[in-house]
């Protein structure tokens, strides 16, 4: 069965810092990535989602991610992150024969003014 | 607003109540899943149905009991729940490739 590991549970972080959360999955097959978003109090949300094609993904409020078949990774990135970036971050993965995504475990930046 | 809708958002229920949740979407997605979300876990998939039928019960209690009577609607139907059963559950729906759409969620509190 296939994982997903986010390895920073906890980031907290400065207002222009930059940012950079882990995720590593274990299926060694062809794999659907996503990154969601769960701002305080608010529903899950698409940051951003790998298929197939260029593994640098751009996705909304200024995240990207790489993915890296080698490493089995899809690490999201932002170059400098807002107060209002403060919120849990979800890895998701799901394999190509499957529709429905496993989830890493989350994490949660917390970003100071 | 996702075009997933849960009701309640909050709820409140004894050891001996019952009571259900209820998701719906106008999204024309064909899949439909119930997610638990508790502090400090990562999100559990419970219950998937896909085309109103189920394909997935992760080895979830039978004191929670999922139904689907069509493609828009799913509810989670909850009795004789325990203290550790609160948490987030969350409803999503997704057209294939995972790529799910979101409720807001109801916040289950067992007193």
């Amino acid at each position: 069965a296939q994982s997903v590991s986010q390895h920073n549970h906890h980031v907290i972080l400065s207002e222009a810092a930059s940012l950079e959360l882990g995720c590593n999955y274990s299926y060694g097959g062809t794999v659907n990535l996503f990154w969601y978003v769960q701002y305080p109090g608010q529903h899950l949300q698409l940051l951003l989602k790998y298929f197939s094609g260029d593994p640098l993904v751009k996705g909304i409020k200024g995240f990207e991610a790489e993915f890296i078949k080698s490493k089995f990774s899809f690490n999201l990135r932002k170059p400098s992150v807002q107060w209002s970036d403060t919120a849990e971050y979800f890895c998701a993965v799901n394999s190509g024969g499957s529709y429905i995504p496993t989830f890493g475990r989350g994490t949660s930046l917390i970003v100071h003014p | 607003e996702t075009g997933v809708t849960q009701t309640p958002r909050h709820l409140v229920m004894g050891m001996t109540n019952k009571k259900s949740l209820k998701c719906e979407q106008h999204l024309g997605h064909n899949a439909m899943y119930w997610y638990k979300q508790s502090a400090k876990k990562p999100l559990e998939l419970m219950f998937v149905y896909n085309f109103k039928e189920q394909t997935e019960n992760n080895s979830v209690p039978s004191r929670f009991s999922p139904e689907c009577p069509n493609s828009s609607h799913l509810f989670l139907h909850l009795h004789t729940l325990q203290p550790e059963d609160s948490a987030l559950y969350l409803c999503a729906s997704s057209q294939g490739l995972g790529l799910a759409f979101f409720g807001q969620g109801t916040r289950l509190t067992v007193v």
